[in-house]
């Protein structure tokens, strides 16, 4: 059973901060990893999937690295903005059965 | 989009539950999850062209349909308190596809 983990549960930070995220999985039979970021009463909205070790995604002021080997990757926001609030969801591909491991996710609230 | 109904429901423990899917236009792949309070979206089970695919770990009282017009349900029977969780599906353009579209869910209240 993969056990995906999230760090840490919740986050406050001032507009303009930058900040980090952690997500780690089991290193073994690894396939995807999926960053979700998800606004309450909406549906989670796909942020990246990465598969190969050393990826470096980037979207606008969010980005994020995989370290397949060690089992673990980044999400990086910089310069908070109050609309990045959200919980923030990192996610395995399972594999065979096809479905996401999620984590519990890391709630990240923005202050102006 | 993908999208789910009821947004909300309400339920007697014991009751039967019935929650409807509508996936993306085209994909053939369709997922369900459950996430419980403080807790990340749980695997149902997953559903390719119309056959169960995969199962995590539910109970039979949990089972689902899927049919040809890009449509699927899940139903729970014999509810129980615990069933109380929001209930997200998620489709995608097949098997082996790594990119999961989700709908916003569907809040269950079991009483």
């Amino acid at each position: 059973i993969l056990n995906v983990e999230q760090s840490p549960q919740s986050l406050h930070v001032q507009e303009g901060d930058s900040t980090n995220f952690t997500c780690s999985f089991p290193s073994s039979n690894f396939y995807a990893l999926h960053w979700y970021r998800w606004e309450t009463a909406k549906s989670p909205e796909a942020l990246f999937v990465m598969t190969l070790n050393g990826d470096e995604k980037k979207k606008g002021r969010i980005s994020a690295t995989l370290n397949t080997k060690e089992g673990y990757s980044y999400l990086y926001i910089k310069g908070s903005q109050p609309e990045d609030s959200a919980t923030y969801l990192c996610a395995s591909y399972g594999g065979s059965q096809g479905n996401l491991i999620f984590g519990k996710g890391t709630k990240l609230s923005v202050k102006p | 989009g993908v999208t789910q109904s009821p947004t909300h429901l309400i339920k007697t423990r014991g009751q039967q539950v019935t929650l409807r899917c509508s996936s993306q236009s085209g994909h053939n792949t369709v997922s369900w999850y459950q996430q419980a309070l403080g807790q990340g979206p749980q695997f149902i089970f997953q559903y390719y062209r119309e056959e169960e695919n995969g199962r995590g770990n539910f109970p039979p009282r949990f089972s689902g349909l899927q049919f040809p017009n890009d449509s699927s349900e899940l139903n729970v029977n014999a509810l129980e308190l615990d069933d109380s969780a929001l209930y997200l599906c998620a489709s995608s353009s097949g098997l082996g596809s790594y990119e999961q579209y989700f709908g916003p869910g569907t809040r269950l209240t079991v009483t």
